[in-house]
């Protein structure tokens, strides 16, 4: 079946520094979705990309939609500690269902 | 505004038991979808439901099913429950059955003995 690639699979910085993960698909995805997820909570929507080489920014995150249509990517400035956590990629490969990458897990270091 | 709420937060249950996690989406949120995510990996699609409508089914067994109430909230039901099944099971409203924008509750947690 259809699979979304995230890389890295984790990444470890330190406070300050700038972050950039990205988010591969076999196929074309109309849309895409970037969620972040701390432990033991439900995935929280950062940002919605739905034309191909869109450019959305949400305070210091800002997230492309690629050009190819099967990739994107997303960009924290300046990381805090609270950035802390693991970001999914996610999209519609059909219907209103959604595929999830296996995430990429941050952890900033003070 | 409340968010997504799913209740309850932890359950444990044995297997061959029979479980029902509840639902409510975001007000004004006429669509429900319910994710399976085991630790380490992204959630799973399990259903979608618009309307009351089964709208979307994931790759899951038919010991999986799901129903949407007037009022929109919905359940999921499990039967027969395996230890593969513990998971913490996730809940996504969205506005209607055409908007690609999920918003998720804080999942219920099942642990399957």
């Amino acid at each position: 079946g259809q699979q979304l690639n995230q890389s890295p699979q984790s990444m470890f910085i330190q406070e300050g520094e700038d972050v950039s993960m990205n988010c591969t698909s076999s196929s074309i995805f109309n849309t895409w979705l970037w969620y972040k997820q701390d432990p033991g909570e439900g995935p929280v929507l950062l940002i919605a990309l739905y034309k191909a080489g869109e450019l959305t920014s949400n305070g210091r995150l800002t997230a492309q939609f690629g050009t190819t249509r099967k990739d994107s990517f997303l960009n924290i400035s300046a990381s805090i500690p609270s950035d802390v956590g693991i970001y999914f990629c996610a999209g519609p490969p059909d219907g209103r269902k959604l595929i999830f990458g296996q995430g990429t897990e941050l952890s900033v270091k003070p | 505004d409340a968010g997504v709420t799913q209740s309850p937060t932890h359950l444990i249950k044995t297997r061959g038991q029979h479980v029902t996690l509840r639902c409510s989406p975001i007000s004004g949120h006429k669509s429900v979808s319910w994710y399976q995510q085991v630790l380490g990996q992204g959630p799973q699609f399990i259903f979608q439901y618009y309307e009351k409508e089964e709208r979307g089914r994931g790759n899951f067994p038919d010991r999986f099913s799901a129903r949407q109430f007037p009022n929109y909230s919905s359940e999921l039901n499990v039967n027969a429950l395996l230890l593969g099944d513990s998971a913490l099971y996730l809940c996504a409203s969205s506005l209607d059955g055409q908007s690609y924008e999920q918003y998720f509750g804080p999942g219920t947690r099942l642990t399957v003995t």
